[in-house]
């Protein structure tokens, strides 16, 4: 079945260095991404999404890059600030209903200072 | 705007007790969901609203009850807890089907 999972479960990264964050998906059919972003004891905020007719898209610090041939995405973020200690989950939608979203399980960025 | 409001923020059930969670949003959102978030586990889709009156289930429904009687309000309720729906919720909204979602703070519920 369709599953979205991260590759890593944990980023340790020192303040002002880039992070990246991976993410496999397993639906060949997926045409919108997102990543989300959780602080502790929040909800998950948006960052940025990316439709499978781009293979990059760029934000405020941050970079999602689509690969759709071996069913990969990934965040970047620049210059890594302690205020991106947070967990970050990539989203797809579940099946044929674009507003199911699935949830990969997360990975936890920690900044070191 | 306050956005998308959901209370309690915490919660202690005994097994059986019924109870319901309440998520409100002012953003005249149609699309409105909820979800369970676990340790170690993304977040699970329990049911979702397309609008007034239209609910369907997501992930895991079982257990759980909802209602959309209007755009600002969308209910879940435990019908009898159990351990396993020991949980974070989140409430969620969304101006549309590909538009960024946007979720509450959270009700963390623990049951006994």
């Amino acid at each position: 079945g369709e599953s979205v999972g991260l590759h890593l479960p944990t980023l340790s990264v020192q303040e002002g260095d880039n992070s990246i964050i991976n993410c496999a998906y397993s639906n060949s059919a997926s045409d919108y991404f997102i990543w989300y972003k959780q602080e502790s004891g929040k909800g998950p905020q948006f960052i940025i999404d990316i439709r499978s007719n781009m293979d990059k898209r760029q934000g405020q610090r941050v970079t999602v890059l689509l690969n759709k041939t071996v069913k990969h995405l990934s965040l970047q973020i620049a210059a890594t600030q302690p205020g991106d200690s947070a967990v970050y989950f990539c989203a797809e939608p579940s099946g044929s209903n674009d507003y199911k979203l699935s949830f990969g399980a997360g990975t936890t960025v920690t900044v070191r200072a | 705007n306050a956005g998308v409001t959901q209370t309690p923020k915490f919660q202690v059930l005994k097994t059986g007790q019924s109870m319901t969670l309440q998520c409100a949003q002012d953003m005249n959102h149609e699309y409105m969901s909820w979800y369970r978030q676990d340790p170690g586990m993304g977040l699970r889709l329990i049911h979702y609203s397309v609008g007034a009156g239209i609910t369907d289930q997501g992930e895991v429904p079982n257990g759980y009850n909802v209602s959309r009687s209007t755009t600002e309000d969308f209910p879940l309720r435990l019908l009898s807890a159990a351990p396993s729906q020991t949980s974070v919720y989140f409430c969620a909204s969304s101006y549309s089907i590909d538009y960024e979602q946007y979720f509450g703070p959270g009700t963390r519920l623990t049951v006994t």
